[in-house]
This record gives C-alpha cells, sequence and structure tokens, in this order.
C-alpha cells in the first residue's frame, strides 16, 4: 500500500483561477507533511509545510491539513501559468521525526492556461 | 551558496556497465539523501545519511546498489552491473535536520539511461 497517494492529474485550470490540489496518507500516525513543486526536468522545491489541522496561508499558497481524514490540500490562488508544474505531497512516516525519510506521492501535474 | 551539486547530468551506458553517480551536500548539511524518480514509481528514497553513517538503506532495490559516504562533503551511489530498467532520474538532497525540521534541498539530479 502506498503512504502517500495522490491523483496524477493533469489539473488544467485557466489563469486567475483556484487550482485545488490534493493528497491522503494511510498512516493515522503520520504528522508532518510537505508540498514540493517539480517543474519539468528541474529538481523538487519546497514551498509549503504543515503540522497541524487547518489551514496554512504563504502569499497564494493555503495547506490543509484534515488529520482525521487524513486528507491534505493545496490550494493555489490567482493561479498563474508559472504555476503550471508537477505539485509532490510528503509526509514524514510515524516516529519518522526525528528521522530523516520522507514518504512522496507521485505528483500531480498541474497546467494553468492564460 | 552554492547549493547540492550532482555528477554527472547525464548518462548514458550500456547494460552490465558500472555506473558511479556523485554529490556533493550543501555545506553544514548533516543529512544526505538518494532518490530514484521514474513515471511509474515516483520518487523513491533509496538510502539516507547521517554525519557520514548509512541509516535506513531499505530502499536500495538489490545487492547492485550500494551507496558510500566517505566524508561530509561528498557521497557516490553505485550500480554494478547497470541493467536498463535502472534507468531514471536520481537526485541527491541535503538537509541541515531531520524530520519536520529539515528541508530537504534537492540537486539537479542525474538522468541515467542504460541501453
Amino acid at each position: 500500500q502506498k503512504e502517500v497517494e495522490q491523483n496524477s492529474g493533469p489539473l488544467s485550470v485557466p489563469e486567475g483561477a483556484i487550482a485545488s490540489l490534493n493528497c491522503t496518507y494511510s498512516d493515522r500516525g503520520s504528522q508532518s507533511f510537505f508540498w514540493y513543486r517539480q517543474y519539468s526536468g528541474k529538481s523538487p522545491e519546497l514551498i509549503m509545510s504543515i503540522y497541524s489541522n487547518g489551514d496554512k496561508e504563504d502569499g497564494r499558497f493555503t495547506a490543509q491539513l484534515n488529520k482525521a481524514s487524513q486528507y491534505v490540500s493545496l490550494l493555489i490562488r490567482d493561479s498563474q501559468p508559472s504555476d503550471s508544474a508537477t505539485y509532490l505531497c510528503a509526509a514524514i512516516p510515524p516516529g519518522g521525526s526525528t528521522l530523516g525519510r520522507l514518504y512522496f506521492g507521485r505528483g500531480t501535474q498541474l497546467t494553468v492556461w492564460p | 551558496d552554492a547549493g547540492v551539486i550532482q555528477s554527472p547530468r547525464h548518462e548514458v551506458t550500456e547494460m552490465g556497465q558500472e555506473v558511479t553517480l556523485r554529490c556533493k551536500p550543501i555545506s553544514g548539511h548533516d543529512y544526505l539523501f538518494w532518490y530514484r524518480q521514474t513515471m511509474m514509481r515516483g520518487l523513491e528514497l533509496l538510502i539516507y545519511f547521517n554525519n557520514n553513517v548509512p541509516i535506513d538503506d531499505s530502499g536500495m532495490p538489490e545487492d547492485r546498489f550500494s551507496a558510500k559516504m566517505p566524508n561530509a562533503s561528498f557521497s557516490t551511489l553505485k550500480i554494478q552491473p547497470s541493467e536498463p530498467r535502472d534507468s531514471a532520474v536520481y537526485f541527491c538532497a541535503s538537509s541541515l535536520l531531520a524530520g519536520a525540521s529539515g528541508t530537504q534541498y534537492f540537486g539537479p539530479g542525474t538522468r541515467l539511461t542504460v541501453l
């Protein structure tokens, strides 16, 4: 069973719209979650992290965590063509808060068309 | 400040050959990670080191894969012998801290093609 699941997409939204990216995780003990952005042919880069239930906002990005539903999402407001990329959801497994490993989902490809 | 450095950026080799991928982490980072990314399996952790010591190698697919970190500024991932199914992008990443406190910074990756 894959620890972190994402809809692979592709997700296509018009410029200015809200893009909603979703992620579920299998292990209820997971505590910390991350969203990485990966442009085509490039390496992943961290854009958001979230540890507590609720919303966390950073500019146009909002991460949402619902531990009861084992669900993490990323909302991108006022989407721009430059947001077109693959978004990877990642989680730290239970007991892993002092260790290094992350489990990554396979990513959701987002295209924002002008 | 230089980021994570990987070499080579591209490698094309024939089945059965030995392949060595290299990584220089960000100076001062105590954690180093090797990942493999394919369309089918996504981004998978192969192994990671803390202070040059391998901590978790459960993701290494088989004995053909080996990784070393002889010092804080250098790591290698070796595949011997290579097979076509090893074709993937291999990323090295480093972080200052572990877990939730440790943002992982990725290198540019090595695109490996095994013919």
